[in-house]
């Protein structure tokens, strides 16, 4: 079965940088592309970046342009996450999602979510 | 941004109840829309894709129409495990956004 497994909790001072791990099984990895999504305590979902599993295009929101990465490690099936210059408002919940879009401006549909990652900015 | 509302909130409702929630976008995204259900503590889940195509697995009570600007997600007999919040979600424009969220809780 599909699987996203990520990596454990985090804390971090304002200023420094997170990078969260997504560890994917039960798929081919190349056939998809991986969404990330954050969640504030209490909020509802942000959208902050995707890549394809396929051919290592990226795309993020404007807002977090310049902040967020997005990688992959194709060999293991493994994506990653990387926030700096960390701000109090950063504190969520973040989650790695499977994406069907393959390709920039592909309808995207996260069919299969990790656990979530709680990081906190404080 | 293309922005996402929804409506209502919240609702309460009784187990067996038909529950409809609404969702509207501030420009039109043909049927690029989706929907979400998460329960507390809990990654969302994919309820509905495409405006109304139903992933396997989920039951056939949730239903999903609409196209352009406005959407909803129907439950047809709400059951015990369907308290929760349900988020719409339109991928037609970058940023891709969400709605707000509807919380379903019990009457």
């Amino acid at each position: 079965q599909v699987q996203l497994v990520q990596s454990g909790a985090e804390v971090k001072k304002p200023g420094a940088s997170v990078k969260v791990s997504c560890k994917t099984s039960g798929y081919t990895f190349t056939s998809y592309g991986i969404s990330w999504v954050r969640q504030a305590p209490g909020q509802g979902l942000e959208w902050m970046g995707w890549i394809s599993g396929y051919n290592d295009d990226t795309h993020y929101p404007q807002r977090l342009q310049g902040r967020v990465t997005v990688t992959t490690n194709i060999s293991t099936g493994t994506a990653y996450m990387e926030l700096r210059s960390l701000r109090s408002d950063d504190t969520a919940v973040y989650y790695c999602a499977r994406d069907r879009a393959i390709r920039l401006g592909e309808f995207a549909i996260y069919d299969n979510w990790g656990q979530g990652t709680p990081v906190t900015v404080s | 941004d293309i922005q996402m509302t929804q409506s209502p909130s919240s609702l309460s409702a009784s187990v067996g109840d038909r529950v409809t929630i609404t969702c509207r976008a501030s420009q039109g995204i043909l049927n690029y829309l989706n929907w979400y259900q998460q329960k507390p503590g809990k990654a969302p889940k994919l309820l509905i894709f495409g405006a109304s195509s139903l992933p396997s697995g989920v039951p056939r009570r949730f239903t999903g129409s609409g196209s352009g600007t406005d959407f909803t997600l129907t439950i047809s007999s709400l059951q015990p495990e369907d308290f929760a919040t349900y988020y719409c979600q339109q991928s037609y424009g970058s940023p891709q956004t969400f709605g707000p969220g509807t919380k379903v809780d019990v009457k």
